[in-house]
């Protein structure tokens, strides 16, 4: 098994411009979310989605952040503009029927 | 709303000593109970698990947890920890009718020769 793959593991870029951060679940697994993990504020949910669609996004922090799974082997997380305080460890995690995650190895993002 | 405390924010062991590490969990019923843990660079890896039953779990690499439900408490366990513990642990909870982990903020655990 493959595991979940996250891509790029890290991502550097510009106050202002857009980041997209990719996620491949486990094949088969019916659930995917999204966390956020700083150091101020630990580990953070922040979308989750079942067969791909969106069920809870109330931990998405501001309209910069979209979520999408066009499909069930494929998720996004878009920040467009990207600032500063974005700068963190993004996670996918997938499970099948609901709370045994299995997590990607992450995106470190720094926006400068 | 589920929440979910460990007080020790690093812990010390010597290489072969006894590990504990402690979670408190607020919940209103029975709830999901975890713990995975990070390696640095990577991502977090699940340990153990509670769902019902017999409240004592054993987990991989020779941990292992107990419910307590009269403490709120679900303190994780090694009898002999080794230099490849070294890593950061988490506790989470999680509602059995919902499929949200609320983790708490993770014990960092340094291992000494």
């Amino acid at each position: 098994d493959a595991g979940v793959i996250q891509s790029p593991r890290h991502e550097v870029t510009e106050m202002g411009q857009e980041v997209t951060l990719r996620c491949k679940p486990i094949s088969g697994h019916d659930y995917l979310f999204w966390y956020r993990q700083t150091m101020m504020r630990g580990l953070e949910l922040l979308i989750y989605f079942n067969n791909n669609v969106p069920i809870d996004d109330s931990g998405m922090p501001e309209d910069r952040f979209s979520a999408k799974m066009p499909n069930a082997s494929f998720s996004t997380l878009k920040i467009q503009p990207s600032e500063p305080r974005d700068s963190a460890v993004y996670f996918c995690a997938s499970s099948l029927g609901g709370l045994t995650l299995h997590f990607g190895n992450g995106t470190r993002l720094t926006v400068t | 709303a589920q929440s979910v405390t460990q007080p020790d924010i690093h812990i010390t062991v010597s290489e072969g000593a006894s590990l504990e590490l402690r979670c408190n969990y607020s919940y209103g019923a029975t709830p999901y109970l975890f713990w995975y843990v990070q390696s640095p660079g990577q991502g977090l890896q699940l340990l153990l698990k509670y769902f019902s039953g017999d409240t004592l779990v054993q987990g991989i690499k020779g941990f292992e947890a107990e419910f307590k439900r009269s403490q709120s408490s679900f303190n994780l366990r090694k009898p002999s920890v080794h230099w490849s513990d070294a890593a950061e642990y988490f506790c989470a909870v999680g509602e059995p009718a919902g499929n949200k982990l609320t983790f708490g903020g993770g014990t960092r655990v340094l291992v000494k020769p």
